[in-house]
């Protein structure tokens, strides 16, 4: 079945090691996205990739940073991870959205720890 | 920003009972979607509307993209423990992104 995976589904990682989360997608959507969710709020976008345009939001730190090698895999780069860092961070993919509403489609989510 | 007013932001009912929850707007979009997240997984897409007055099911589900373009609403039939989760509205915002609401959490006393 064409899904979006996340991998790890669990990270724990030390105050200021670096750590990176990945996605991948067999869907073949031109969109992938990084969202952080914390304790049962909203998903939180972070940045998108329109195929290789990356798209920052105005107020995601500097400390994370994203790559996308290929249409099927996009990584979420936390340079220095703080306590505040800790939540779910959750990747997802659109087709490209002037075809259809912008659906966009989630993957199970990594859940980081910060010790 | 745009902002969506989801309500209300938890229920608990009892399971067979029927739910219903809605989201609304101050501005006009084309598109409502409404997903599903159960606990430490990620939002799963439930229904898509894309026209003013559309009303459209999933089985027990149901939702209408209001006449106004500004409001949506979810209902749930007959529910069953397997329905516990957050429901999220959602709206294209522009520039390929999603404009959430806040959630509402819904709980089953068995």
């Amino acid at each position: 079945d064409a899904m979006v995976i996340q991998n790890p589904r669990y990270q724990v990682t030390q105050f200021g090691k670096p750590v990176t989360l990945s996605c991948s997608q067999t869907l073949n959507h031109n969109v992938m996205y990084w969202y952080q969710q914390k304790s049962s709020q909203a998903p939180k976008l972070l940045f998108h990739y329109y195929d290789k345009d990356f798209n920052n939001e105005a107020d995601t730190p500097d400390n994370f940073q994203s790559r996308r090698p290929n249409t099927s895999f996009c990584f979420l780069d936390i340079r220095s991870p703080g306590l505040g860092d800790a939540a779910m961070y959750l990747c997802a993919t659109s087709r490209d959205p002037l075809m259809r509403g912008n659906e966009q489609f989630f993957g199970p989510g990594t859940r980081l720890t910060v010790l | 920003g745009q902002q969506l007013n989801q309500s209300p932001q938890s229920m608990f009912i009892q399971e067979g009972e029927d739910v219903s929850m809605n989201c609304t707007s101050s501005s006009i979009f084309n598109t409502w979607l409404w997903y599903k997240q159960d606990p430490g997984e990620g939002p799963v897409l439930l229904i898509a509307l894309y026209k003013a007055g559309e009303l459209t099911s999933n089985g027990r589900l149901t939702a209408q993209f209001g006449i106004t373009r500004k409001d949506s609403f979810l209902n749930i039939s007959a529910s069953i423990p397997s329905d516990v989760g957050i429901y999220f509205c959602a709206v294209s915002g522009g520039a390929q992104k999603l404009v959430f609401g806040q959630g509402t959490r819904l709980t089953i006393n068995p």
